[in-house]
């Protein structure tokens, strides 16, 4: 099994609709989480972090099921600035501070 | 205010012609990573360090190395580029205040040099 397993999308979604993506991962451990925002030949950039059963800013709410080791983010109310790779990212082990990103899931809402 | 800084932004060079990419950064961050990413690819970790200590990825070629001469800055050099080279790397810090624990790290990228290889 994958550590961290994306939808692969592409998600084209319209204007003002809601969107959901998923993310598992593979260490039990694991305590901390991120979904990271990407644009095309850009940096990642740090969206949210999911450190309880989820977070909430704004448009975008993320959660977390330890149980499924599953994390999901939405986003409603989609803009077009909305367009970009979000990459769901998990720590590499039990106490590490190093990561492992996720493919990530690519997203284009259209007008 | 750019905090995590990489030069050149693009860097094009010749195949086997090697090539010296950098990273500043203003966080006093402990730790910094070299991740190389390809077009439609998570960001793939090459090695880190740890304070001054080095950290090698397994798979990580050896036509890869890093230097790390203070706390500030972080350099990534190619040996001999070879054409599977040519992707984005990027540099990224992150603070770990809590050694062994779960420390809550974010880490935070610069913008990325695009290699390109001829």
């Amino acid at each position: 099994r994958k550590e961290v397993e994306q939808d692969p999308g592409p998600f084209n979604v319209p204007e003002g609709a809601t969107v959901a993506f998923n993310c598992t991962y593979s260490n039990s451990a694991s305590q901390s989480f991120f979904w990271y925002r990407q644009d095309c030949r850009k940096e990642p950039k740090l969206l949210m972090s999911v450190y309880s059963s989820g977070n909430e800013d704004g448009r975008f709410t993320a959660q977390l099921n330890r149980a499924s080791q599953y994390i999901s983010l939405l986003i409603r109310d989609s803009k077009l600035s909305d367009s970009a790779t979000y990459l769901c990212v998990a720590p590499s082990g039990a106490g590490s501070y190093q990561l492992t990103f996720g493919k990530g899931t690519k997203l284009s809402v259209i007008p | 205010d750019a905090m995590v800084i990489q030069n050149p932004r693009y860097q094009v060079t010749q195949f086997g012609k090697p090539v010296t990419l950098s990273c500043s950064q203003t966080l006093n961050h402990n730790v910094m990573y070299w991740y190389q990413q390809k077009s439609s690819q998570a960001p793939k970790l090459l090695f880190h360090y740890y304070d001054k200590d080095f950290n090698n990825e397994a798979d990580t070629p050896d036509n890869f190395q890093s230097r790390r001469p203070n706390t500030s800055f972080c350099f990534l050099d190619i040996r001999s580029p070879g054409l599977g080279d040519a992707a984005m790397y990027l540099c990224a810090t992150s603070r770990d205040p809590y050694p062994g624990g779960q420390a809550k790290n974010i880490q935070y990228f610069g913008a990325g040099t695009r290699l390109s290889v001829l």
